[in-house]
């Protein structure tokens, strides 16, 4: 099993373009979450997705949109990249108590 | 979710016991208490969690207050590979979100 697989794992956008963060998982979860890390901090919760076809906000989910296509796939939208959209993204499943984190998307945006 | 504490930095001998303090005064009687673990620039990984009894896995054993107020995680036998920042989180059990504070970076030295 590939557990959570992420792509792409470096981008650099400009300021105003848009880029699709990929996010899978093989393990038959109902829950998937996309989180951001800065640097310094913990993670922080952009939108998860509870069961197939639903989504919800969480912490941060200002400048991005998700997309729950099946079971298995949870995509991050930037529709217009900003430089305080510079982090580290995080995809995470879950069944029951123990999620799995994929190895990250690491985006700069100049 | 209840908020906790950590210390922000800790060290700890290689082959020595780490114990780590999470301080979670106001947690609920539903929530359990989460351990994660962050090595280097990696997605979180689950390391174990309890209610109120103490847990042991193959990783770490936990061990919870009787008024469940604080908790500390213990690795037995540090090694250089311990070397994370260490997330306590307490949360209600099932597919809810993770919250993350800022953990405690435990440097294992040689």
């Amino acid at each position: 099993n590939a557990g959570v697989t992420q792509t792409p794992k470096f981008q650099v956008l400009k300021t105003g373009q848009s880029m699709t963060l990929q996010c899978a998982q093989d393990m038959n979860h109902n829950s998937m979450y996309w989180y951001r890390q800065d640097p310094g901090m913990g993670l922080r919760l952009i939108y998860y997705s509870a069961s197939e076809g639903t989504t919800d906000k969480g912490e941060v989910p200002n400048g991005y949109n998700v997309s729950r296509l099946n079971k298995r796939e949870f995509s991050l939208r930037l529709e217009s990249a900003a430089p305080s959209q510079t982090s580290v993204y995080f995809c995470a499943s879950s069944e029951a108590n123990e999620q799995y984190f994929g190895p990250g998307t690491r985006l700069t945006v100049t | 979710d209840a908020k906790t504490t950590q210390p922000p930095s800790m060290d700890c001998a290689e082959g020595r016991a780490a114990n780590l303090p999470c301080n979670h005064s106001t947690i609920s009687g539903n929530e359990y208490v989460y351990w994660y673990r962050q090595i280097h620039s990696q997605g979180p990984q689950y390391i174990i969690h309890g209610l109120k009894n103490n847990e042991t896995n193959e990783m770490a054993s936990l061990i919870i207050t009787e008024d469940r107020k604080s908790s500390t995680l213990i690795l037995p036998h540090a090694t250089l590979r311990d070397t994370a920042v260490y997330y306590c989180i307490v949360r209600v059990r099932g597919n809810t979100p993770l919250v993350f504070g800022k953990g405690t970076r435990l440097s294992v030295i040689a």
